[in-house]
């Protein structure tokens, strides 16, 4: 039974280029939620797919978007990276978006901006 | 304030011992609670849900206040693998959103 999937595992980037993230949900999920961890804190959520449509959006610019594909696959993108977007980026997957169901998370993608 | 709060640590602990961590929350309106590891660089993994009736799984005891806006997380008999960060994590009930603490390092020695 494969697990949350991310790739890349690791990505370089100049500040002001653009950045895609991807996550394979857990099969049978169909929820994708993603979260960016600073060094040192906990995970802050951005935002969360399902049906292939945005729920719910944390506190980030709209420089950070995403989609979400009919397998229930999801993209994360990043425009104008600024030096502060260096962190793990991490996808969460669970089943319908009630807030009793457990969400599990992939390996994360660590992002660092020079 | 910060919507989850939890003691930074590090807890550092003999193996064998009894080791607490506790967890406040400031929305009355939490629904769901959890406790998540993380080793370091790696993401985080589910320990437990919290229920309002307490729960246990193994040497892992979670408990939930509602009235105090309160978690708590016991480990007995630590071992060494349970040296990690653990990160207390409440769901507002809005859709699925987790809004984490910035969890509590627990160190487990010889």
């Amino acid at each position: 039974d494969a697990g949350v999937t991310q790739s890349p595992t690791h990505l370089i980037k100049t500040r002001g280029q653009q950045v895609t993230l991807r996550c394979s949900p857990k099969s049978g999920h169909d929820t994708v939620s993603w979260y960016q961890q600073a060094l040192g804190q906990g995970p802050q959520f951005i935002f969360q797919y399902y049906e292939e449509e945005e729920r719910q959006r944390g506190n980030f610019p709209d420089r950070f978007s995403g989609h979400q594909f009919p397998n229930y696959s999801s993209e994360l993108n990043v425009n104008a990276l600024l030096l502060g977007d260096s962190a793990l980026y991490l996808c969460a997957s669970s089943i319908g978006t009630e807030p009793s169901y457990e969400q599990y998370f992939g390996p994360g993608t660590r992002l660092t901006v020079t | 304030r910060k919507e989850v709060e939890q003691d930074p640590g590090p807890f550092n602990v003999p193996e064998g011992a009894t080791v607490a961590f506790n967890c406040t929350y400031s929305n009355s309106a939490s629904q769901s609670f959890f406790w998540y590891r993380q080793d370091c660089r790696k993401e985080p993994k589910l320990l437990m849900s919290v229920y309002s009736s307490g729960n246990e799984d193994g040497r892992f005891t979670a408990q939930l206040n509602r009235a105090s806006q309160y978690i708590s997380l016991l480990i007995r008999d630590s071992k060494l693998s349970d040296s990690a960060t653990y990160l207390c994590v409440v769901n507002r009930g809005t859709a699925s959103k987790l809004t984490f603490g910035t969890g509590t390092r627990l160190q487990v020695t010889l």
